[in-house]
């Protein structure tokens, strides 16, 4: 049975600092998906690795295979940063497993 | 245009009444997606349809029925609901190593 474990589960961080999150899981996978959650409850799509590192304005994601871990970093953290970020792995069958989420607030 | 939208966005209904949530999208997409997140936000996967066929059920209760008339479709129909089935049901699309694409959530509260 796949298990996805994120780290921290909750991150207090003031405007500008480097943020990283963590992602672990313990089955081979077909993809990794990072997505961010707002307050308001959306759910949006922030990237699918199957491997190395992807990079999107701020955001950065890394995944690597061999570890079976990922990590999503923001560069300049803002406050509007301030969401609960979610891993999730793809194994066969378009199957998601969720991580329980990262909280994220960032003070100004 | 909204790429997965659901219908309705809040339900607030009493115990053993049966309710269903809508999921349209416009993306072209074969598989979509039935998520429950539980008030501690975290997300389970319920059911995945590919193209109209029933691909993952994931040990949900049969009192819960998707029902997809076309790949554009996955509809939701829960019958004599409890107070357990309160949640945020988010319906997707997307995933086998593409992005995912999910409607807004259905906050259902039973009473």
């Amino acid at each position: 049975k796949n298990e996805v474990e994120q780290s921290p589960q909750n991150l207090t961080a003031q405007e500008g600092e480097f943020i990283t999150i963590n992602c672990s899981y313990s089955v081979g996978i077909s993809a990794l998906h990072w997505l961010q959650q707002h307050p308001g409850g959306g759910i949006v799509s922030l990237f699918m690795l199957s491997s190395g590192k992807k990079k999107h304005g701020r955001l950065i994601a890394t995944i690597n295979i061999q570890e079976k871990h990922s990590s999503l970093h923001i560069t300049a953290s803002h406050p509007r940063d301030s969401a609960v970020y979610i891993c999730a792995s793809e194994t066969s069958g378009s199957r998601l497993t969720f991580g329980e989420g990262t909280q994220l607030t960032v003070n100004p | 245009d909204t790429a997965v939208s659901q219908t309705p966005k809040y339900l607030v209904t009493q115990m053993g009444n049966d309710k269903s949530i809508k999921c349209e999208q416009n993306l072209g997409h074969d598989t979509m997606y039935w998520y429950k997140q539980d008030s501690k936000k975290f997300l389970k996967i319920m059911f995945s349809y590919n193209n109209k066929e029933l691909i993952i059920n994931e040990t949900v209760p049969n009192r819960f029925s998707p029902k997809s008339p076309d790949k554009a479709h996955l509809n939701l129909h829960i019958n004599s609901l409890e107070l357990g089935d309160s949640a945020v049901y988010f319906c997707a699309t997307g995933g086998y190593t593409g992005e995912l694409f999910f409607g807004e959530g259905s906050r259902l509260t039973v009473l």
